[in-house]
């Protein structure tokens, strides 16, 4: 049983260039969360997705910042028209359904954005 | 809005020498999470509780709800124990109850 899969783990795109992050839940898991690491602060909660919806998108930037988890196929992250500050490790997260509240959480090994 | 503070911030350590990294948060919560991660690493999950303790291999968690603190111990430190402990707390109970609120992080270093 694999566990949280991300792909790329590194990607370097130069400003106002797409990024697009990939993450696969562990098997059995429809629940995903996104969070980002920004350098030398700790990791902030992005949203959160379950199967084709968003639960909780009150942690992305307002523009620029989408996420997608659709029916079939990985969760997707796409940022547009990067910018450098968007430079920054992204961790994906996978959960379980549990009936008495979340789960607990399983950690991709995240992605690396550089912005140049 | 909940704020969580780690102690201390950078922690250097023998081998062999016990380890406690302190967390506090503000507001009530519905767990907490320990969580380790190597420089350039993914993250893993160590521990999630809401109560008393927890114990895996020579590391332990413990909570105090009233007090709002969690601690947690490393015996016997060795040096791949080296890496960057987090502490994270979930939102009380209901429709929100997924969301983490993050330390920002304890940095142990333990040299051979």
């Amino acid at each position: 049983n694999a566990g949280v899969m991300q792909n790329p783990r590194h990607l370097v795109r130069r400003r106002g260039q797409e990024a697009r992050l990939r993450c696969s839940p562990m098997k059995g898991h429809s629940h995903v969360y996104w969070y980002r690491q920004l350098p030398e602060e700790g990791l902030k909660f992005m949203v959160y997705l379950q199967k084709e919806n968003i639960i909780d998108e009150s942690g992305m930037p307002k523009e620029r910042f989408s996420a997608e988890f659709p029916k079939e196929g990985p969760s997707i992250l796409r940022i547009q028209q990067v910018v450098r500050g968007d430079s920054a490790a992204y961790f994906c997260a996978s959960s379980p359904p549990s009936g008495s509240g979340v789960g607990e959480l399983f950690f991709g090994e995240g992605s690396r954005l550089t912005v140049l | 809005k909940n704020e969580v503070e780690q102690s201390p911030q950078n922690l250097t350590a023998q081998e062999g020498e016990f380890i406690t990294i302190n967390c506090s948060y503000s507001v009530g919560i519905s767990a907490l999470h320990w969580l380790q991660q190597h420089p350039g690493g993914g993250i893993v999950s160590l521990f999630m509780l809401s109560s008393g303790k927890k114990k895996h291999g020579r590391l332990i968690a413990t909570i105090n709800i009233q007090e709002k603190h969690s601690s947690l111990h490393i015996t016997a430190s060795h040096p791949r124990d080296s890496a960057v402990y987090i502490c994270a707390v979930r939102s009380p109970s209901g429709g929100s109850n997924y969301k983490l609120t993050f330390g920002k992080g304890t940095l142990l270093t333990v040299n051979p």
